[in-house]
């Protein structure tokens, strides 16, 4: 079955104490994002990948690292989670046809709380 | 910059009734795609159609219906005769090549509830 995994789905820790989420896609696409969903903000991007080797920043980067070494991976790491980063998150993919703008894929998300 | 708002947060309806949620989109790109995917109480996102700015068809699937209006700026979304099963937080989000032609850019969703 085609699909976007992440894991852990569920998570409480303690500030400053480092972590990672990881997601891991089947579908060999290689555009992969993370985002983060807040009350009254919507879905808000933190990195993309565009392929393996190649990430960059979305709109929320701060406080968050991103690596993707295979195609199929692309993990989140929080060096020092704050109460600020608790939130809903998601990871997705797509594949890059000619031109972009194609549907995105989510796994089923990741609740963090930073206690 | 772009920007893609739901002025709706919240909307409820009785079941059978007809809803419309609206989203108005800013951008400087004559190129660009219009997206809506669904949250249900479950969590997971749903996707629900892919709309380019040089298509101004409305487009039919069932109860669901878009109207893509680039005079104004919006693509709004309308469910026909709604159904309890309807009830999600709905989010209308942008691709626009300015900011990246993969990625996405979302309004705050409109909570839809539909009472039975």
């Amino acid at each position: 079955e085609a699909q976007v995994t992440q894991n852990p789905r569920y998570l409480i820790t303690v500030t400053g104490k480092k972590l990672t989420v990881t997601c891991s896609q089947n579908m060999n696409h290689e555009y992969m994002s993370w985002y983060r969903q807040d009350p009254g903000l919507g879905l808000r991007q933190i990195y993309y990948s565009m392929n393996v080797e190649v990430t960059d920043k979305g709109d929320v980067p701060e406080g968050y690292k991103v690596s993707r070494k295979e195609k199929r991976n692309f993990p989140l790491i929080l060096e020092s989670p704050s109460p600020n980063q608790t939130s809903l998150y998601f990871c997705a993919s797509s594949p890059r046809l000619a031109g972009g703008y194609n549907e995105q894929f989510f796994g089923p998300g990741t609740r963090l709380t930073v206690l | 910059a772009q920007k893609v708002t739901q002025a709706q947060t919240e909307i409820s309806v009785v079941e059978k009734e007809d809803v419309t949620l609206d989203c108005v989109y800013e951008t400087r790109d004559t190129t660009y795609y219009l997206f809506w995917y669904k949250q249900p109480p479950s969590g997971e996102l749903v996707f629900l159609i892919r709309r380019n700015s040089f298509d101004e068809q409305n487009e039919i699937s069932g109860r669901y219906s878009w109207n893509f209006q680039k005079s104004t700026s919006s693509f709004n979304f309308t469910i026909t005769a709604s159904q309890v099963v309807d009830s999600a937080v709905y989010f209308c989000a942008l691709s626009a090549r300015e900011t990246g032609a993969n990625n996405l850019f979302f309004g705050t969703g409109t909570r839809l509830t539909v009472i039975p």
